[in-house]
């Protein structure tokens, strides 16, 4: 059964604390994705890796960075955590793309607090 | 920005009713994908249509593609309590990684 974790289900942090999300998934996909989840605007996309050490921008990349040192492991920092990025963090992988293009397997989300 | 937009945004139904639920944009996409949530997880894939017009079956569940490849509906028949969750419409930009979410569409259906 093919699965994506990701480190936390809750997690509450202060303003100007440095955050890491950590997501992994054991299909051996090569891409991988990280969205905030954000009521009445769906799914936005923060930034996107599509091999080790290889990113590139989503839509919302400001504040984030990202770190993809294995395949199975992609990982969002929070350099300095703001109250505007309280949100639901998903991480997702997919295959490269095929016919039917890109399943994307979703983890089950981290939902962060920054006060 | 490219926008898809889904309505409504909220619906509440009795157990057996039909509905449909609409994606719409001004973007033409290569391919638009629907996703279920349920509280607490990720988005699991439903179904994946590719072709202008094309219409796919999950069961209750009928997705259909815009003729032009800008929008798609979902309608589900005689809905039942287990639909329940957060309906999400998701196109490809050209022939890329990258999907464009839209505003999704919260089901409830009551018994």
């Amino acid at each position: 059964d093919v699965k994506v974790t990701q480190s936390s289900r809750y997690l509450v942090k202060r303003t100007g604390e440095k955050v890491f999300l950590e997501c992994v998934q054991d299909m051996d996909h090569e891409n991988m994705f990280w969205y905030r989840q954000d009521p009445g605007l769906g799914l936005r996309l923060i930034y996107f890796s599509y091999d080790v050490k290889m990113k590139e921008k989503g839509d919302i990349p400001e504040g984030y960075s990202v770190s993809r040192e294995k395949k199975e492991r992609f990982s969002l920092i929070l350099e300095s955590a703001s109250t505007n990025q309280t949100s639901m963090y998903l991480c997702a992988s997919s295959l490269p793309r095929g016919g039917l293009g890109y399943e994307q397997y979703f983890g089950p989300g981290t939902r962060l607090t920054v006060t | 920005t490219q926008l898809l937009e889904q309505s409504p945004q909220f619906l509440s139904i009795q157990e057996g009713e039909n509905l449909t639920v609409y994606c719409n944009s001004s973007s033409v996409f290569s391919s638009l994908q629907w996703y279920r949530q349920e509280p607490g997880e990720g988005p699991v894939l439903l179904v994946t249509v590719v072709t202008g017009g094309e219409v796919k079956k999950l069961k209750r569940l009928t997705f259909q593609f815009g003729d032009a490849r800008k929008d798609s509906s979902l309608h589900i028949t005689a809905a039942q309590p287990g639909d329940t969750g957060l309906y999400l419409c998701a196109g490809e930009v050209g022939r890329t990684y990258k999907y464009i979410f839209g505003t999704g569409t919260r089901l409830k259906v009551l018994a």
